[in-house]
């Protein structure tokens, strides 16, 4: 079946680099793609998201990037900051536009360190 | 800010138990959403609901049942709860035309023993 999923579980950076968190996804047929934070002791929350035509999408200190030839996505954070410490999940959306309520289909997750 | 409220933080039933977990949104969204998170498995969609009395499976709705009688309410029901549904479950809502952004509940911890 379809899946999405991270290459790597955890990832330890110190504070002021920047940090390349990494998914693969296997539906290409998917509208868009996004990323989610999750803070210890907190529900998920929205960081930044790219439609299925874009190659790159920048936010605030996050850069989302899209490669559809070898379907991955990254999330780019520069200059990581302690609070960057968080679970960060990539999700797709593939439900039908103008349709019912889309589901969103989350990876594993990859959990980021920032070290002082 | 948009507030998605989950009724227990923590929750300890017994098996064989009849479990509700209660979830409110205060944003008039038309969308609501149960998942469970299990460590490496991430976050499973059980139900969701896009619109009053609407209900739609998720990809493990095994074992659970869904309430939606008003648009700011979604109820997750375990008819009979086992120790395999000992997990952590969250809430979500979204705007129907911003169906990216999902908003989430802090979580309930459930333990059946």
């Amino acid at each position: 079946g379809e899946s999405v999923g991270l290459h790597l579980p955890t990832l330890s950076v110190q504070e002021g680099d920047n940090s390349i968190i990494n998914c693969a996804y296997s539906n290409s047929a998917s509208d868009y793609f996004i990323w989610y934070k999750q803070e210890s002791g907190k529900g998920p929350q929205f960081i930044i998201d790219i439609r299925s035509n874009m190659d790159k999408r920048q936010g605030q200190r996050v850069t989302v990037l899209l490669n559809k030839t070898v379907k991955h996505l990254s999330l780019q954070i520069a200059a990581t900051q302690p609070g960057d410490s968080a679970v960060y999940f990539c999700a797709e959306n593939g439900g039908p536009r103008g349709g019912t309520a889309s589901k969103l289909t989350f990876g594993t997750g990859t959990r980021l360190q920032v070290t002082l | 800010d948009v507030k998605v409220t989950q009724s227990s933080r923590y929750l300890v039933k017994r098996t064989g138990e009849k479990v509700f977990l209660e979830c409110v949104q205060d944003m008039d969204h038309e969308n609501m959403f149960w998942y469970r998170q299990d460590p490496g498995l991430g976050l499973r969609l059980i139900y969701f609901s896009y619109d009053v009395k609407m209900k739609e499976k998720g990809d493990i709705p095994e074992g659970y049942s869904v309430s939606r009688e008003k648009k700011e309410r979604f109820s997750l029901i375990l008819e009979s709860a086992s120790t395999n549904q000992t997990s952590m479950y969250l809430c979500a809502s979204s705007l129907w035309a911003a169906k990216n952004i999902q908003y989430f509940g802090a979580g309930t911890r459930l333990s059946v023993l």
